[in-house]
């Protein structure tokens, strides 16, 4: 049973391009979390999303970043016009439906730097 | 918003000793969970809890959820070189949020062999 997959590892982005980070997850899991890692510090979250549906949002910028999770495919976080403090980790978790004693599951992350 | 303070924020430590680290809240969770990450790695849970005062095993890992549930700590015991990483609390609340968590921000496990 493969684990959350994330790809690419590693992107490095120009300041002013697009970045896209792909998030795979696990068999049987229809729910998405994104979360940001910044150098030394804890992951915070960004986004939840069921199939086709934003559940919440509050922790994603209100400007150039969005995320998508459609019925076929991978979810896609997605950051436009990047700059240089867009540089972190990013993670992707993936959980069964929520219940009181579901966890979240996390893949490798997406290292993104902004030259 | 919900904030956690995880102590130590690093630990150097001799191959053998037991390591012990822990989380305050600053509001009530019903979930606390412990994660381990290493390098250029994603978090790997290790053990999760889910009732105030629950005490749970893990091999050599010990973790609580404390009576307040504003608190939790995780023990390692006899640790190992491959302890090594960087181990994160996370708490999730209840109510309409339930699926966020929320992060401390690690303990950095050195063990010298």
């Amino acid at each position: 049973n493969a684990g959350v997959m994330q790809n690419p590892r590693h992107l490095v982005r120009r300041r002013g391009q697009e970045a896209r980070l792909r998030c795979s997850p696990m068999k049987g899991h229809s729910h998405v979390y994104w979360y940001r890692q910044l150098p030394e510090e804890g992951l915070k979250f960004m986004v939840y999303l069921q199939k086709e549906n934003i559940i919440d949002e509050s922790g994603m910028p209100k400007e150039r970043f969005s995320a998508e999770f459609p019925k076929e495919g991978p979810s896609i976080l997605r950051i436009q016009q990047v700059v240089r403090g867009d540089s972190a980790a990013y993670f992707c978790a993936s959980s069964p439906p929520v219940t009181s004693t579901d966890t979240q599951y996390f893949g490798p992350g997406t290292r993104l730097t902004v030259l | 918003g919900q904030q956690l303070n995880q102590s130590p924020q690093s630990m150097f430590i001799q191959e053998g000793e037991d390591v012990s680290m822990n989380c305050t809240s600053s509001s009530i969770f019903n979930t606390w969970l412990w994660y381990k990450q290493e390098p250029g790695e994603g978090p790997v849970l290790l053990i999760a809890l889910y009732k105030a005062g629950e005490l749970t095993s893990n091999g050599r890992l010990t973790a609580q959820f404390g009576i307040t549930r504003k608190d939790s700590f995780l023990n390692i015991s006899a640790s190992i070189p491959s302890d090594v990483g960087i181990y994160f609390c996370a708490g999730r609340a209840s109510g309409g949020s339930n699926y966020k968590l929320t992060f401390g921000k690690g303990t950095l496990l050195t063990v010298n062999p």
